[in-house]
């Protein structure tokens, strides 16, 4: 069935260093990919997400890369900071039609370390 | 706007019992799914709908229900509670087509004891 890995679980990084968290997907026909943040006992907030269509986007100090052909896409984080903190999820879109179901990676703690 | 909304925050079951969590979206979306997340873990789709009237399965249905009367509204009903139930829920809705951004309602924290 429809599978996204992520890794790694966990991460930590000094304040002001770059992040990278990295998922593959298992769906050849998937073609959106969005990555969540979540806060401690909040709900999941959308930072980035990209199309197959595209190779790269960015958003500030957030950037997210995607090779379809290896079935890979990557978050990357520049100049983080101690806010950056959290639960970062990938996802990818799966099934036919437009149903926009996603299947979610299994997430990756990040720490900010000040 | 408030989005999605989600009651009650927190509930607790006792095994055997039946409840239903409500969820309520203010954004004209017309497509709403929900979602579990046990602790440590990522999200699992339960059942999703893509209008009123219309409802599906997602990857971990069993022992839940689900209904779509309206565009606004998808209740979650949990018959039978069971201790595997115990999990964060969260609703989520998006515009629908090819427009897949999903925006998440705040949760609802249940355990069965």
């Amino acid at each position: 069935g429809e599978n996204v890995e992520q890794h790694p679980s966990t991460l930590s990084v000094q304040e002001g260093d770059s992040a990278v968290i990295k998922c593959t997907y298992s769906d050849s026909a998937s073609n959106y990919f969005p990555w969540y943040k979540q806060e401690l006992g909040k709900r999941p907030q959308l930072i980035i997400d990209i199309r197959s269509n595209v190779g790269e986007k960015k958003d500030q100090r957030i950037a997210v890369t995607l090779n379809k052909t290896a079935k890979h896409f990557s978050l990357h984080i520049t100049e983080t900071q101690p806010e950056d903190s959290a639960v970062y999820f990938c996802a990818a879109r799966y099934g036919s039609g437009n149903t926009g179901k996603l299947i979610f990676g299994q997430g990756t703690t990040l720490q900010v370390k000040p | 706007n408030a989005g999605v909304t989600q009651t009650p925050k927190f509930r607790i079951l006792k095994i055997g019992q039946s409840m239903t969590l409500q969820c309520t979206q203010d954004m004209n979306h017309n497509y709403m799914y929900w979602y579990r997340q046990d602790p440590g873990m990522g999200l699992k789709l339960i059942y999703y709908s893509v209008g009123a009237g219309i409802t599906d399965k997602g990857e971990v249905p069993n022992g839940y229900n689900v209904s779509r009367s309206t565009t606004e509204d998808f209740p979650l009903r949990l018959e039978l509670a069971a201790p595997s139930q115990t999990s964060v829920y969260f609703c989520a809705s998006s515009y629908g087509g090819t427009t897949y951004e999903q925006y998440f309602g705040p949760g609802t924290r249940l355990t069965v004891t």
